[in-house]
């Protein structure tokens, strides 16, 4: 069975940094593309940031770009987040997506940022 | 403000069809395949619809999907109580180099 487990998310002040991280099992990890999508309170969905399954090709939004960095280790069956600088537009439940049609989702993990 | 349009909200009685339009451009829907998601309260969003008008395995086929040019919709036929829930179409967008998604639509059954 697929699964991907996020973790890592929390209470953080504005200008701070947090890692996410998002475990994944029951597939081949290594051979699938990977992303991050956000959702605000209330809000709709927005892509965050893309990689492929060698790290070959990394995509982000512009509203993240510079701030945030995505990577994986494929030997551990994970993928990463790494956000700095982090602002109150940020807040937002960050879910791990597979593939290019993210056909899974994990649960997401709640980021907050406020002062 | 959403680079892929959708109506904020749908409704429908139960047996009815309902549809949702995703309008884009060129360089989204235009050029490249069209997802749609389907989010229930409280939950992650499921995979609905891929490549424009393919079901994974388990999406009952009460849903479908298509795309003409620059848009593609949503139809949900037979509608049930389980299907209210807000709905997102996507696609990668050449020139921005990411994925964009509608601002969602929420279909409530009456």
């Amino acid at each position: 069975e697929v699964q991907l487990v996020e973790s890592g998310g929390g209470l953080v002040k504005p200008g701070g940094s947090l890692r996410l991280s998002c475990a994944a099992s029951g597939f081949t990890f290594s051979s699938y593309n990977m992303n991050w999508v956000r959702q605000a309170p209330g809000k709709g969905l927005e892509w965050v940031s893309s990689i492929s399954s060698s790290t070959s090709y990394i995509y982000y939004a512009d509203s993240v770009k510079g701030r945030f960095t995505v990577s994986r280790d494929n030997a551990k069956n994970s993928l990463y987040l790494q956000m700095n600088s982090l602002r109150a537009e940020d807040t937002a439940v960050y879910y791990c997506a597979r593939d290019n049609i993210w056909d899974y989702w994990g649960q997401g993990t709640l980021v907050t940022v406020s002062s | 403000q959403s680079v892929l349009t959708q109506p904020p909200s749908a409704s429908g009685t139960p047996g009815q069809r309902v549809t949702i339009s995703c309008s884009g451009s060129s360089s989204n829907i235009g050029s490249n395949a069209v997802n749609w998601y389907q989010q229930l309260p409280g939950t992650a969003p499921k995979l609905l619809i891929y490549s424009n008008n393919q079901r994974p395995s388990g999406v009952p086929d009460r849903f479908s999907g298509s795309r003409s040019g620059t848009s593609a919709s949503l139809a949900i036929s037979g509608l049930q109580s389980e299907d209210e829930a807000d709905y997102y179409c996507a696609a990668w967008d050449d020139s921005l180099s990411g994925r964009v998604f509608g601002g969602g639509t929420k279909v409530t059954v009456l």
